[in-house]
């Protein structure tokens, strides 16, 4: 099992660029989340999903759209790039029944210059 | 105010030390404490968790809470330098479809050989 995996692990954008970062796993959980990781700030949720098909938004939602076509997968896009979307991304997975663990992918680093 | 307040460190030891990490919140309704441990440039991934009160121990690692007083702490027993990472502590109340949690800013630990 590779649980969860990220792509691209680095990405260097432009301001006012798109981009879309992709969120696999391969646990079969129904519930998948998008966090950013800032110093002094801890994780702090995006968006998240509650099965295929949905979507909600979390604490910093502006600037971010998600999509779940496929329960593996759980896709954050970028429209229009920003400086302070500067960050690094964490996805996470988990069953609807464990109220306490998620699993996290290895991250995605992102530059917005 | 946050949530969830914690000292982020950094938190330098020497080897064998025992090592207090704390953090404090204000939502009285949560029920579920965690601890996840993050190594540098990883995802981070679940260490322990408690549910309600009391204490819990795994190895040399022990969880307390104290809901009176709104107050986690982790406890590291023979402290080694594979213990360096950072430690985020999480939670969430009883109950929710969603299975969020709120996570801590994190306290960076390095533990000298």
């Amino acid at each position: 099992n590779a649980g969860v995996t990220q792509t691209p692990k680095f990405r260097v954008l432009k301001t006012g660029q798109s981009m879309t970062l992709l969120c696999a796993q391969d646990m079969n959980h129904e519930y998948m989340y998008w966090y950013r990781q800032d110093p002094g700030m801890g994780l702090r949720l995006i968006h998240y999903s509650v099965g295929e098909g949905t979507t909600a938004k979390g604490e910093v939602p502006d600037g971010y759209n998600v999509s779940r076509l496929k329960k593996q997968n759980f896709l954050l896009g970028l429209e229009s790039a920003a400086p302070s979307q500067t960050s690094v991304y964490f996805c996470a997975s988990g069953l609807a029944g464990t109220t306490y663990e998620q699993y996290f992918g290895p991250g995605t680093r992102l530059t917005v210059t | 105010q946050k949530e969830v307040e914690q000292d982020p460190g950094p938190l330098s030891v020497p080897e064998g030390a025992i090592v207090s990490l704390n953090c404090t919140y204000s939502n009285s309704a949560f029920q579920y404490f965690m601890w996840y441990r993050q190594y540098s440039r990883k995802g981070p991934e679940l260490l322990m968790y408690t549910y309600s009160s009391g204490n819990k121990e795994d190895g040399r690692f022990t969880a307390q809470v104290d809901k009176s007083s709104k107050y986690i702490s982790l406890f590291i027993r023979d402290s080694q330098p594979s213990d360096s990472a950072t430690y985020l502590c999480a939670m969430k109340p009883q109950g929710g479809a969603t299975n969020k949690l709120i996570f801590g800013t994190g306290t960076l630990l390095a533990v000298q050989p």
